[in-house]
């Protein structure tokens, strides 16, 4: 069985550059999230989808930051304009459903200079 | 934010038995009790959850008080590719998952 598919795996901007991150969850997975983790620090929740729907994006700084996820199966982050404060390693994570084990990517590292 | 707290570092010896406390004292009834790792440079992964029972799999036992304010992961037989941040995570309203910092294990030969 294939895993969580992530792209890119590293990236580096300049602040107030756009950047987007790309998931591919597991096939048949109904919920996908979205985690910011900054160094040293657990993952903490962004967006969480059910299918295409929104269940939770009460931690995304919406000023910033969008996700999208059409067709319910891969998902878009992204970032515009970008700050040094976000810089961290975003990872996504999907689920059969709604709380339950949650199957993460490997990460996409983005640096802000 | 996290309703867990667990100690930042613990070191074991290889081969030995390694025991990850968790403090989860605000818990209410109807809340699971989680627990991931992170190894370096690669996303979290599951471990085991439980809600009261004490619960086995083939990578470690969760052990949870009857009061449910506690709880304690165990990794039996610890290898050094156990070396990792332990995550102790309560689940929120069915769904919602908040990681705290983790307890950062140094499995040592």
């Amino acid at each position: 069985e294939a895993g969580v598919a992530q792209s890119p795996r590293y990236k580096i901007i300049e602040k107030r550059q756009s950047v987007a991150f790309w998931c591919n969850p597991i096939s048949g997975h109904a919920t996908l999230y979205w985690y910011q983790q900054i160094l040293g620090q657990g993952p903490k929740l962004l967006i969480q989808f059910q299918n295409n729907g929104v269940v939770d994006d009460s931690q995304l700084p919406k000023d910033r930051f969008s996700a999208e996820r059409l067709k319910g199966v891969d998902s878009t982050l992204k970032i515009q304009p970008a700050k040094l404060e976000d810089s961290a390693v975003y990872l996504c994570a999907s689920s059969l459903s709604p709380g339950g084990e949650q199957y993460f990517g490997p990460g996409t590292r983005l640096t802000v200079t | 934010d996290a309703k867990t707290t667990q100690p930042p570092s613990m070191d074991c010896a290889e081969g030995r038995a390694a025991n990850l406390p968790c403090n989860h004292s605000t818990i209410s009834g109807n809340e699971y009790v989680y627990w991931y790792r992170q190894i370096h440079s690669q996303g979290p992964q599951y471990i085991i959850h439980g809600l009261k029972n004490n619960e086995t799999n083939e990578m470690a036992s969760l052990i949870i008080t009857e009061d449910r304010k506690s709880s304690t992961l165990i990794l039996p037989h610890a290898t050094l590719r156990d070396t990792a941040v332990y995550y102790c995570i309560v689940r929120v309203n069915f769904n919602k998952f908040y990681f705290g910092s983790g307890t950062k294990l140094n499995v040592k030969p």
